[in-house]
């Protein structure tokens, strides 16, 4: 039971490089989200998917894109990385969308813009 | 100021002792509640869940909320070593779960 399952774990990029995480789920949910962590900040909504083909901007959209080009995956894109960047992303997906609804969270990928 | 304040620690405790994690709020529209357990180097995963005020018990764990000062605690019986992780509260007003706020976690760490 994989769950939600990010690739990469870890990546360091230089300063205006691109990539992209991906991120799949196999619970058949609905709904999908990517997060940033960071120190004293709190998990914080990049972007998130209501459904396979939809995307919208969650609080920090800024520098980041995504597609939901199949319903089990969630891609983020970092089309010129900044050092900004620098966190771990945390991707999400849940069954309903509902304010009590349990996320099922990915392990994360650590990413280090130099 | 944040939306949801959190002490983040760390915190120290021996094994069996009673743990006490509080996060205080400014959104009195905040109804949903929930405590995120996390360990190192993975996920957070969902520990409990209370809606608007008062306590719910889920074996060891008893999640605590009061509205009219708006604090929420969580409570850790006979703590464990394989307790120690971080622990993030969670908020959400009657909307949906894209509209989560989460503090900033605290991190946990109970000596064998």
């Amino acid at each position: 039971n994989a769950g939600v399952t990010q690739t990469p774990k870890f990546r360091v990029l230089k300063t205006g490089q691109s990539m992209t995480l991906l991120c799949a789920q196999d619970m058949n949910h609905e709904y999908m989200y990517w997060y940033r962590q960071d120190p004293g900040m709190g998990l914080r909504l990049i972007h998130y998917s209501v459904g396979e083909g939809t995307t919208a901007k969650g609080e920090v959209p800024d520098g980041y894109n995504v597609s939901r080009l199949k319903k089990q995956n969630f891609l983020l894109g970092l089309e010129s990385a900044a050092p900004s960047q620098t966190s771990v992303y945390f991707c999400a997906s849940s069954f309903t969308d509902r304010a009590n609804e349990k996320l099922f969270f990915g392990s994360g990928t650590q990413l280090s813009v130099l | 100021q944040k939306e949801v304040e959190q002490d983040p620690g760390p915190l120290s405790v021996p094994e069996g002792a009673i743990v006490s994690l509080n996060c205080t709020y400014s959104n009195s529209a905040f109804q949903y509640f929930m405590w995120y357990r996390q360990y190192s180097r993975k996920g957070p995963e969902l520990l409990m869940y209370t809606y608007s005020s008062g306590n719910k018990e889920d074996g060891r764990f008893t999640a605590q909320v009061d509205k009219s000062s708006k604090y929420i605690s969580l409570f850790i019986r006979d703590s464990q070593p394989s307790d120690s992780a971080t622990y993030l509260c969670a908020m959400s007003h009657p909307g949906s779960a894209r509209q989560l706020t989460f503090g900033s976690g605290t991190q946990l760490t109970v000596l064998p």
